[in-house]
């Protein structure tokens, strides 16, 4: 079983849907969760970053960590054509990072 | 800017070859990471570094090695020995824990290293 689970879509929605992104993960040490945004070509973005559970709001980004499910979530509202990207979550615990294999995300004009 | 600045963007190399990919960070960062990254597998670990001079093997060390001769920097040598160099390769720095903020974890904007 992997450390990090996450669907690698592609999901494909149209301009000015809610977009929702997932990942489930293994190790309850976790205690850092972070999205990043990675566009073709580019290294990632960091998006958003949490510290243990609960929400975290970041213009039209919503982060939200699920320590007792071991889920975390990444909601984008109003989605723009520009958010066409790759999106990673990833987990840390003491110096080490583990990643899901990202979802690939498309908003159509 | 603060940042991590990776060189060459773009790489290619004969077979046989060595080649050598820089990662420069100055966000005062002690750990850095080597990745590569591969369609649809994810970002995996080659080598880290938490202190000057000293480093550790990732999950894929083999055919890879780096240096640690100053915090700023964190070199990668793809050697001959790696079978299948052709990739996408990301340098990331982060804070150590459990130091404000080492959660955050950096990465420069990628080498693509292509085998001709």
């Amino acid at each position: 079983q992997k450390e990090v689970e996450q669907d690698p879509g592609p999901l494909s929605v149209p301009e000015g849907a809610i977009v929702s992104l997932n990942c489930t993960y293994s190790n309850s040490a976790f205690q850092y969760f972070m999205w990043y945004r990675q566009y073709s070509r580019k290294g990632p973005e960091l998006l958003m970053y949490t510290y243990s559970s609960g929400n975290k709001e970041d213009g039209r980004f919503t982060a939200q960590v699920d320590k007792s499910s071991k889920y975390i979530s990444l909601f984008i509202r109003d989605s723009q054509p520009s958010d066409s990207a790759t999106y990673l979550c990833a987990m840390s615990a003491v110096n080490q990072f583990y990643f899901g294999t990202g979802t690939s995300l498309t908003v159509i004009p | 800017d603060g940042g991590i600045t990776q060189s060459p963007k773009y790489l290619f190399r004969k077979e046989g070859q060595n080649v050598t990919l820089s990662c420069e960070q100055n966000l005062n960062h002690d750990a850095m990471y080597w990745y590569r990254q591969d369609p649809g597998q994810g970002l995996r670990l080659i080598y880290y570094s938490q202190i000057v001079n000293d480093f550790q093997k990732g999950d894929i060390a083999e055919g890879y090695s780096v240096s640690r001769e100053k915090k700023e920097s964190f070199p990668l040598t793809v050697t001959s020995a790696q079978k299948n160099p052709t990739a996408f390769y990301l340098c990331a720095s982060a804070t150590l824990w459990p130091g404000s903020n080492s959660g955050e974890l950096f990465f420069g904007e990628g080498s693509r290293l292509t085998v001709l």
